[in-house]
């Protein structure tokens, strides 16, 4: 499977401010999905990261709060907005290398707004 | 929704076989049951997926019933590091990123106990 590294790891930020999370892949791949993980709860997707276009976001997600980037088949970027303590989740990238295959997962951005 | 139903939670010896159920009544006939796993502090990992036929790999068997209406992972020989939340997911396989996107419930918390 598909080596994806998530950076950073951990990030502690302050409200209103914003950060961007990177997801690298170690070989091209055709989709690349973003999840969020609330505190003890199970995963939830944001958005399909389509390459060369805009993203597909789920019900619930906006652009604005959840801008994402996807310039290449190997990386692709998620930028969470005007963060507020309720922003706080771990966010996960995860790619396939085509719609018969699985998806696998990094291990995820933890965020903590204070 | 999440398509599938899951005990909330398991326990197991160590060395013994875990058998980890999962009811997917509404399953279509282009649907494929999915298992994946996290460990904590992890992203989800990969496991393995049927249609209807039983699957094995090195991690795992799955047994689908006749019906499909339910499945059954067995982890063979559990081990301490097999203590996990396990995800049962039915997923269409197709073109398009709409089709490939995983819908995650709330899984089986499974306790190896030495």
């Amino acid at each position: 499977s598909a080596v994806i590294s998530q950076k950073p790891s951990r990030d502690i930020c302050q409200r209103g401010t914003s950060l961007t999370i990177q997801c690298q892949v170690d070989s091209q791949v055709t989709m690349m999905f973003w999840y969020r993980q609330q505190p003890g709860q199970s995963l939830t997707l944001i958005a399909t990261a389509n390459q060369g276009s805009e993203a597909t976001y789920e019900s619930g997600f906006v652009i604005d709060k959840f801008p994402i980037s996807r310039p290449n088949l190997t990386f692709s970027t998620l930028t969470v907005s005007n963060m507020s303590p309720e922003d706080s989740s771990i966010y996960l990238c995860s790619v396939s290398r085509g719609s018969n295959q699985p998806q696998h997962f990094g291990d995820g951005t933890r965020l903590s707004i204070l | 929704d999440a398509k599938t139903t899951q005990p909330p939670s398991m326990d197991c010896a160590e060395g013994r076989a875990a058998n980890l159920p999962c009811n997917h009544s509404t399953i279509s006939g282009n649907e494929y049951v999915y298992w994946y796993r996290q460990i904590h502090s992890q992203g989800p990992q990969y496991i393995i997926h049927g249609l209807k036929n039983n699957e094995t790999n090195e991690m795992a068997s799955l047994i689908i019933t006749e019906d499909r209406k339910s499945s059954t992972l067995i982890l063979p020989h559990a081990t301490l590091r097999d203590t996990a939340v396990y995800y049962c997911i039915v997923r269409v396989v197709g073109y398009g990123g709409a089709t490939n996107k995983l819908i995650f419930g709330t899984g089986t918390l499974l306790a190896v106990q030495p």
